[in-house]
């Protein structure tokens, strides 16, 4: 079956740091990931996926992903954190011909200026 | 395009009421989809359709149902509502392809959401 691992609740880090968010998943064949982004009293907004390809993959908003197949990893990353980027951060994955989107626990990022 | 649109926003039923929750999106979307999101458990699927006439159930489905007659409409009806179905409620949908990986890759568009409580 399908898993996704967001070993962290909270990330903390300053305004103009990198920031990375960890995922770590597993599942049978091709993974297809995601990381979503959700703000307050919002719906999820879609950030980055990747599907095949280069292993970074660079998204919304400045955001990127590295996919690390050996480690089953699909951490999120920026350079330089806003304090804007303060919200709930979902990985999810899919894997080849299955419709199901399977989501982790999120982490809430807090960016303080 | 208005996207994915949610009704009611928020909602207060008492224990053994039913209703129902809208979701309609106009992007022609053939997959559609609810999640509940609940504290420190992230998503989970509760049902699921990939066109209309055609439905399947997630990771939670008991308690709810759902039903797809058109392509644009994906209402999850609640049909004796406990305190354990309050949560908050997302409705998603997305492209698929023919077949394979195609139906597989597309990201999901997330309607607004509904927050539910059940006293």
């Amino acid at each position: 079956a399908q898993s996704v691992a967001q070993p962290e609740d909270q990330v903390n880090v300053a305004e103009g740091n990198p920031l990375t968010v960890k995922c770590t998943y597993s599942v049978s064949g091709n993974p297809y990931l995601f990381w979503y982004v959700q703000y307050p009293n919002r719906g999820l907004q879609f950030l980055l996926k990747y599907i095949t390809g280069d292993n970074l993959v660079k998204g919304s908003y400045g955001f990127e992903a590295e996919f690390n197949k050996s480690q089953t990893s699909f951490h999120l990353k920026k350079p330089s954190a806003l304090v804007s980027d303060s919200a709930l951060y979902f990985c999810a994955v899919r894997n080849t011909g299955f419709q199901k989107l399977v989501f982790g626990t999120g982490t809430r990022l807090l960016v303080s200026p | 395009n208005a996207g994915v649109t949610q009704t009611p926003k928020f909602q207060v039923l008492k224990t053994g009421q039913s209703m129902t929750l809208q979701c309609a999106q106009d992007m022609n979307h053939e997959y559609m989809s609810w999640y509940r999101q609940d504290p420190g458990m992230g998503l989970r699927l509760i049902h699921y359709s990939v066109g209309a006439g055609i439905t399947d159930q997630g990771e939670v489905p008991n308690g709810y149902n759902v039903s797809r007659s058109t392509t644009e409409d994906f209402p999850l009806r609640l049909l004796s509502a406990a305190p354990s179905q309050t949560s908050v409620y997302f409705c998603a949908s997305s492209r698929t392809g023919t077949s394979g990986p195609g139906s597989s890759y597309n990201e999901q568009f997330f309607g607004p959401g509904t927050r539910l409580t059940v006293l």
